[in-house]
């Protein structure tokens, strides 16, 4: 159980266009969705925190305009990186967190390259 | 705020030895805390984590952690590593956050498996 998926699991896009990038909870709902970006060999910085219904929360440093996210329902948060550019090039992992536990379950990442 | 040092950047063990991995966590509480792992290119995986109570925490893949609040810190241990365990290793601390809990990762430490 607690299975998060995303999509696409990689994905190369050219400088200026947007990517949308799916984060789905199968078999739970989930009241809280994260979104985090890693550099090569670096930790996980969370971006943003999303609640369905309603705005995300982005930490300090992150452009809300750039890293688009919605919280569509329960099982869906979707983050669209806008107008992309290649610094914006990064290894970007979702996680979900049920509400009934403190534990966050994360998806298997997805790759964005922006060339 | 909080933060988690993992003091260890790169460790490098044979196999069937045994493996400690540092945590330290800067909280003014006593938070969750919470051990991932990560292989190349994919998302984090669960080891253990702990909420409160026995501060000996058994988890998957034969991995345990001590909370020793003392010393602010979480080790990892293994008595004994398998190759398949060369991977990424993260401490992450969990506070509560408006109604979720905001999770700090460590830089990482990474887990060489030599014969």
């Amino acid at each position: 159980g607690a299975v998060v998926s995303q999509h696409p699991s990689w994905v190369i896009c050219k400088s200026g266009t947007s990517v949308k990038i799916e984060c789905r909870s199968l078999d739970f709902q989930a009241t809280t969705m994260f979104w985090y970006r890693q550099f090569p060999k670096q930790s996980l910085m969370l971006m943003a925190t999303s609640n369905e219904g309603s705005k995300a929360t982005y930490e300090q440093g992150v452009e809300k305009d750039k890293f688009l996210i919605n919280h569509a329902s329960l099982t869906l948060s979707t983050l669209t990186v806008t107008s992309a550019h290649p610094e914006d090039s990064s290894f970007y992992i979702c996680s979900a967190e049920s509400g009934s536990s403190y534990e966050q379950y994360f998806g298997p990442g997805t790759r964005l390259t922006v060339t | 705020a909080q933060s988690v040092t993992q003091p260890d950047i790169h460790i490098t063990v044979s196999e069937g030895a045994s493996l400690e991995l540092r945590c330290n966590y800067s909280y003014g509480a006593t938070p969750y805390l919470f051990w991932y792992v990560q292989s190349p290119g994919q998302g984090l995986q669960l080891l253990l984590k702990y909420f409160s109570g026995d501060t000996l925490v058994q988890g998957i893949k034969g991995f345990e952690a001590e909370f020793k609040r003392s010393q602010s810190s979480f080790n990892l241990r293994k008595p004994s590593v398998h190759w398949s365990d060369a991977a990424e290793y993260f401490c992450a601390v969990g506070v509560p956050s408006g109604g979720y809990q905001k999770v700090t990762f460590g830089t990482g430490t990474k887990l060489q498996v030599i014969p």
